[in-house]
């Protein structure tokens, strides 16, 4: 059955690199694009960026000079990495899945449970 | 960027009563726009795709509407399983945008 598990540090130094990883499975990342949305605690939600079907990536533009999203369609991973982490950028991260065309009924259907982020020295 | 203006921020209603959650989109998002459902802890369910269509699984007591820039959540009698934080999601443009919440209590 399709899945999709976030994983990753649970405590990240203030100026230091994130790196989270997105493990699917039930699709292939070749038909789907895995985007990545946060949410600081106790606040909203916030689309990060896109890996797409086909490869090509894009960035919320508040976030885009210190994010990087890329993939290992061979594991089934989608790789996310910022940089620069600063206290607010604590909170829980998540990826879901969007079809690679146009059908509506296959954008943001399945989540990974999230992974929670803490920036802390 | 598109602005989706989310009203209530906060509700609290009665077992069996009708509940109402709305968006406003600063432009025009035509039909584009999700509803989730997201309970304490729990990663975000979607309740609602492209406007007024139910996703799967989801009670018929939950229905989505449209009327301009104007999109409505609607649960027509609340039930206790009920109480969650909604969020609607605009993806007609990037950067995607999401309204600010609405948390839903039981009186």
């Amino acid at each position: 059955q399709v899945q999709l598990t976030e994983s990753g540090p649970g405590l990240v130094h203030p100026s230091e690199t994130l790196s989270l990883t997105c493990t699917v499975s039930g699709f292939s990342l070749t038909g789907y694009s895995v985007y990545w949305v946060r949410q600081p605690s106790g606040k909203g939600l916030e689309w990060m960026g896109r890996m797409r079907y086909n490869g090509d990536t894009s960035y919320n533009s508040a976030l885009k000079s210190r994010l990087s999203i890329s993939r290992d369609t061979s594991k089934n991973q989608v790789f996310l990495k910022m940089n620069s982490l600063q206290t607010d950028d604590t909170g829980t991260y998540y990826c879901t899945r969007v079809i690679g065309y146009n059908w509506a009924e296959y954008y943001f259907d399945y989540w990974g449970q999230g992974v929670m982020v803490t920036v802390s020295s | 960027d598109i602005q989706m203006t989310q009203s209530p921020s906060s509700m609290s209603a009665s077992l069996g009563d009708r509940v109402t959650i709305t968006c406003q989109a600063s432009q025009d998002i035509g039909n584009n726009l999700i509803w989730f459902q997201q309970k304490p802890g729990k990663s975000p369910r979607r309740m609602i795709y492209y406007a007024t269509n139910l996703a799967n699984g989801v009670p018929s007591r939950f229905s989505g509407s449209r009327s301009g820039s104007d999109y409505s959540l609607t649960i027509i009698s609340l039930e206790s399983e009920d109480m969650a934080d909604y969020h609607c999601l605009q993806y007609k443009q990037y950067p995607l945008t999401f309204g600010s919440g609405t948390k839903l209590e039981i009186k």
